[in-house]
């Protein structure tokens, strides 16, 4: 079965601190993506990582990808309140097309 | 549309009942996919749909679940005899050959 685990869960940080959000994952999978979702509202598609050593920058939002060791990380830089959200990433199922979620890592940036 | 449709927003109904979900997807997408969330949780896959056809429906937990896309672009999801179990967010999602979902405010589901 595959397993995507986040940690930590949950995460309250300071305006302006750095901090990264880890995603383990248990079997082999070329693509990890990452989704924001905020209270009430659905999910919004952040980055789409296609291979081993990949990396992607949004604004203060970076991702990579190490297919190697199942591993990506989301680090955000100088936190902003608006950052404020839960990150979920997701692996390919070993079907393929279906989308395996990890918990959710919920961040809270105060000031 | 602009974006992954979904109707109602706010289903309750009764244990016992049955409910039908919609879903209309970003316009050209083919791929159409079924996941349901909980509090607290990652959203579980359901049910994914290439053109009009069930590609892959291992993720429907019972056959209470069901779900449609007779004309490769609206989908019906359809719960029979709800229990209260069955209390989630219903969201859908759409995508191209890329593969990045992009998803609907989804229904949230209250069985009472």
């Amino acid at each position: 079965e595959l397993k995507v685990e986040q940690n930590p869960l949950f995460l309250s940080m300071q305006e302006g601190k750095n901090y990264t959000i880890y995603c383990n994952y248990s079997t082999t999978s070329d693509r990890l993506y990452w989704y924001r979702q905020d209270p009430g509202k659905s999910l919004e598609s952040l980055f789409v990582l296609l291979s081993n050593g990949a990396v992607k920058q949004e604004g203060r939002l970076m991702a990579s990808l190490d297919t190697k060791a199942r591993l990506s990380t989301l680090h955000i830089t100088a936190a902003v309140h608006d950052l404020s959200a839960t990150y979920f990433c997701a692996v390919d199922s070993n079907s393929g097309y279906a989308l395996n979620f990890g918990k959710g890592t919920s961040l809270l940036v105060t000031p | 549309g602009a974006g992954v449709s979904q109707t109602p927003s706010n289903k309750v109904t009764e244990k016992g009942k049955y409910v039908e979900l919609r879903c209309d997807p970003i316009s050209g997408h083919t791929a159409l996919y079924w996941y349901r969330q909980s509090l607290g949780q990652g959203p579980e896959f359901l049910i994914y749909f290439q053109g009009t056809g069930a590609a892959d429906d291992s993720g429907l937990p019972n056959d209470r679940f069901f779900a449609v896309r007779p004309e490769g672009s609206v989908s019906t999801l359809k719960i029979q005899r709800t229990e209260r179990g069955d209390s989630a967010v219903y969201l859908c999602a759409s995508s191209l050959y890329d593969r990045r979902a992009f998803f609907g405010q989804g229904t949230r589901l209250t069985v009472v």
